[in-house]
């Protein structure tokens, strides 16, 4: 157990909906990491924040946002859902914004979209 | 931009003995860091090992140890005693100063009773 939570574990919906993915990094982890897993793209990073502010930004749509707040857990939100949405979409955090501290990852949110 | 290239998308290891898994990247910076990750049918992601670009001794965890080829830029990973439980997917991943984690396709390892 890597101490990150990710709700739900899973997720069905329909094309044009809209999700929201929620995640609660390790206990004094300020820095929190989305990443998507899909079989045609592999592991790829969606979104940075530290401490409440947007850090980084990966290959994440703009139909999708995300956010962390004061206490620290962040949320992914997804909307106008395609199929190509399907994946699974881990959180990660870390101690700091700082390139000597490992991410862990929580244990994943599987999203289907039919 | 930075690459990172796993040549092997499934490789198989009799219980017991000794694998190496291959990755490659490629990279303009001089301070990076290197990962393993290790994902079983779980799904969970879990850290197997790190390596510290401007380190030249190669890391170990256990029976897990890497050969880092700074000038190679290659990253291989090797599993002594290789046990059931080893079975998983396995991913390199790298971390340079964006500090998002670039990550390969990813190894299948399957070992055999």
């Amino acid at each position: 157990d890597s101490g990150v939570t990710q709700t739900p574990k899973h997720l069905i919906t329909a094309t044009g909906q809209r999700v929201t993915l929620r995640c609660s990094p390790r206990s004094g982890d300020l820095s929190v990491y989305w990443y998507q897993q899909s079989l045609d793209q592999g592991l790829q990073f969606l979104i940075q924040y530290y401490n409440g502010e947007e850090r980084a930004k990966g290959n994440i749509l703009e139909r999708f946002s995300a956010q962390q707040f004061p206490d620290l857990h962040s949320e992914l939100n997804l909307s106008s859902l395609e199929l190509g949405d399907s994946a699974l979409y881990f959180c990660a955090s870390s101690v700091t914004s700082g390139r000597v501290y490992e991410q862990y990852f929580g244990p994943g949110t599987r999203l289907t979209v039919t | 931009a930075q690459t990172v290239t796993q040549s092997q998308p499934e490789m198989s290891v009799q219980e017991a003995e000794t694998v190496t898994l291959s990755c490659t990247y490629d990279t303009s910076e001089s301070d990076y860091y290197l990962f393993w990750y290790k994902q079983p049918p779980s799904r969970q992601m879990i850290l197997v090992i790190r390596q510290e670009a401007y380190k030249q001794q190669n890391a170990t965890e256990n029976r897990f140890s890497v050969n880092f080829q700074k000038a190679a830029k290659s990253f291989s990973l090797k599993i002594s005693d290789s046990q059931l439980g080893d079975a998983a997917m396995y991913f390199c991943a790298y971390r340079g100063g964006s500090e998002k984690l670039v990550f390969g396709k990813g190894t299948k390892l399957t070992v055999n009773p």
